[in-house]
């Protein structure tokens, strides 16, 4: 199957705990994201990768660091998890980060929900 | 800074009856705005996109208006089915790239 995917689906950790997301795309796509996604549905995005060199960075606490192996993996580290950190998170890739690319949009992987009690 | 506004409240209508959600944006005009469908559970699918300079585009049961004067777009579905219903998503995107999305807007659709 052709997607975005990304484990783990559900994170239930401690508060101060490192913890990782993975995501991977087999669309061939240049661009991928991560967005959260907090309890009011808000999706806010958090950075940006375009053929593995970060493009948006936006204001995220540093405890938060993308990784992008190749163009077809994008992984998010967390450290020290705080409670506020709970969220849903989403990996989304993209054929190009321009606004050329936007006639296609983005495809979004299912969301790891993430609980730091 | 740049802002995307949709209807929080949910929208209830019948079967057959046309939905209409509404997105409104602030300060200068987006490149483009995209609409997307989120079920439960799942991430965002994307449904269409217009751009600055269209005034409507429409896909199967589906289409969007851009109105810059009133800085708003509308979505429409007709012939609605409740298996429409979901939170749909509006999102305005610059010649950068960044996509900034509105908190949605649950459309229920009864039979």
């Amino acid at each position: 199957d052709t997607a975005v995917s990304q484990t783990p689906k559900y994170l239930v950790t401690q508060m101060g705990n490192d913890k990782s997301i993975k995501c991977e795309q087999n669309l061939g796509h240049d661009t991928m994201y991560w967005y959260k996604q907090d309890s009011k549905k808000f999706l806010k995005i958090m950075f940006s990768y375009n053929n593995k060199e970060l493009i948006i960075n936006e204001t995220v606490p540093n405890r938060f660091s993308p990784k992008s192996p190749d163009k077809a993996h994008l992984n998010l580290h967390i450290n020290s998890l705080e409670l506020g950190d709970s969220a849903v998170y989403f990996c989304a890739s993209s054929r190009g980060w321009r606004a050329t690319y936007s006639d296609y949009g983005y495809t979004f992987g299912s969301g790891t929900r993430l609980t730091v009690v | 800074s740049q802002k995307i506004e949709q209807n929080s409240e949910a929208l209830n209508i019948q079967e057959g009856k046309t939905a209409t959600l509404t997105c409104n944006y602030t300060n200068y005009s987006p490149a483009y705005l995209q609409w997307y469908r989120q079920d439960p559970g799942r991430g965002p699918v994307f449904l269409l996109l217009i751009r600055e300079n269209e005034k409507e585009k429409r896909k199967e049961r589906l289409k969007v208006t851009f109105d810059t004067t009133l800085k708003q777009s509308l979505f429409h579905i007709t012939a609605s089915q409740p298996a429409d219903s979901a939170t749909y998503l509006c999102a305005r995107g610059n010649q950068g790239g960044k996509l900034i999305f509105g908190q949605g807007t649950e459309l229920s659709v009864k039979p």
